[in-house]
């Protein structure tokens, strides 16, 4: 069946600018993660969605980060005013509630 | 000291090699565990879950050892194909929505 889909696949942008990046999660995945991942690093959580419970957004590394899910499904990452430092792979993963995580292929996003 | 501590490696094996990993965590309410595989620039994906008593999927072995706080991943008979890099990740209920929580990674490079 179809995987967890985000997109775009890589996002080059300029210093300054904002970004969204998409995710669809798997059908029926109550929960959905976003995490970072800097080259050679681990991943760092930003922010989890559970059904219609309020996010947890203790991840975000700042006010410029910022996400939404609409209707319980698709989510969209937004960073406002792109910096060099948030040039990373941004990984998308959703899961039925306590059950292992699916990822997506990521976005890979470089700020020039 | 950090929630999910893991050896970062790298561990360099011949083919055929026996190879153990170690990922120790500091939470006692962690309630499940997972070890996923990341291959280079593509997304974590699931190897298997570790179950309290032990679980063998083919030439992988996980152990749990709540006790000491610490969980396993044996691979027998290396294959090339073994080299990735593997995540220890750690599940709590309650508390923080945040729930998983993952380890930086041990890299293990197969030698032919």
């Amino acid at each position: 069946g179809a995987g967890v889909s985000q997109s775009p696949s890589n996002k080059v942008t300029e210093k300054g600018k904002d970004v969204e990046l998409r995710c669809d999660p798997i059908s029926g995945h109550t929960a959905l993660y976003w995490y970072r991942q800097s080259l050679g690093q681990g991943l760092e959580f930003l922010i989890y969605f559970q059904g219609n419970s309020a996010p947890d957004k203790s991840g975000l590394p700042s006010d410029r980060f910022s996400a939404e899910r609409t209707g319980g499904s698709v989510s969209t990452l937004t960073i406002q005013r792109t910096q060099q430092e948030d040039s990373a792979v941004y990984l998308c993963a959703s899961s039925l509630q306590q059950s292992p995580l699916h990822f997506g292929n990521g976005t890979r996003l470089t700020v020039t | 000291r950090k929630e999910v501590e893991q050896d970062p490696g790298p561990f360099n094996v011949p083919e055929g090699a026996t190879v153990a990993f170690n990922c120790t965590y500091s939470n006692s309410a962690s309630q499940s565990f997972f070890w996923y595989r990341q291959d280079c620039r593509k997304e974590p994906k699931l190897l298997m879950s570790v179950y309290s008593s032990g679980n063998e999927d083919g030439r992988f072995t996980a152990q749990l050892n709540r006790a000491s706080q610490y969980i396993s991943l044996l691979i027998r008979d290396s294959k090339l194909s073994d080299s990735a890099t593997y995540l220890c990740v750690v599940n709590r209920r309650g508390g923080s929505a945040r729930q998983l929580t993952f380890g930086s990674g041990t890299q293990l490079t197969v030698l032919p």
